[in-house]
């Protein structure tokens, strides 16, 4: 079975452009969230998506949004990108949101120059 | 207040022995798992273990083994046989239920460890 597959793998981008990232979910799983990664913040969690529905939210602007399709994929939005949103975007699926286990992507390396 | 606790940013083993890397959590709630990732230098996060707050046994999978002491709030990660593979950043994770209802990943700080030939 394929594992959680995070499309691109390295993004560069300018102050003030916006950008979209993609995450398939492992085959069967969905449930979907997205952490953002930073060697001074550690992991911090972004928001989960269950049934094309956003569950849960962390404490992050409104810059930064999210959807999840028919098919469990899911992609995150930053709007408006600062030097600050420089970070390792992790995306993690799980079977249901009751399940324990969250299995992760390699996930998206971000910079904002 | 932190709800998770990796004390040892840092850690280092001889190849072939065992390592103990600490973790203590906070919650208030009777119903948790908790979680052992581990995070090569390429940045995937690879989940190791899983301890539910309700099992009487302390999780084992293969050459990992979690020391789960719920009065002290404390879950260990044990790896048995170090090997030179798991030079890597160590995270212990929480998975809680919040008071709407959701369920919320909550994150220590890490531990690198590196193994020594």
């Amino acid at each position: 079975k394929a594992g959680v597959t995070q499309t691109p793998r390295y993004l560069i981008k300018t102050r003030g452009q916006q950008v979209t990232l993609s995450c398939s979910p492992i085959s069967g799983h969905r449930s979907v969230s997205w952490y953002q990664q930073t060697p001074g913040q550690g992991l911090q969690f972004l928001f989960e998506y269950f049934s094309e529905t956003q569950r849960n939210k962390g404490n992050f602007p409104g810059r930064f949004s999210g959807r999840q399709f028919s098919n469990s994929r899911s992609e995150m939005n930053v709007s408006t990108l600062e030097l600050g949103d420089s970070a390792l975007y992790l995306c993690a699926s799980s079977f249901t949101r009751s399940t324990d286990t969250q299995y992760f992507g390699p996930g998206t390396r971000l910079t904002v120059l | 207040a932190q709800k998770i606790t990796q004390t040892q940013p840092g850690m280092f083993v001889q190849e072939k022995e065992a390592v103990t890397l600490d973790c203590t959590y906070d919650t208030s709630d009777p119903s948790y798992g908790l979680f052992w990732y581990k995070q090569p230098s390429s940045g995937e996060m690879i989940f190791l273990i899983y301890q539910g707050s309700y099992d009487q046994q302390n999780a084992t999978e293969g050459r990992y083994s979690l020391n789960f002491q719920k009065a002290r709030k404390s879950a260990n990660l044990v790896i048995s046989a170090s090997q030179l593979g798991d030079s890597a950043m160590y995270f212990c994770a929480m998975r809680e239920v919040q008071t709407s209802g959701t369920y919320k990943y909550i994150f220590g700080t890490g531990t690198r460890l590196k193994v020594l030939a």
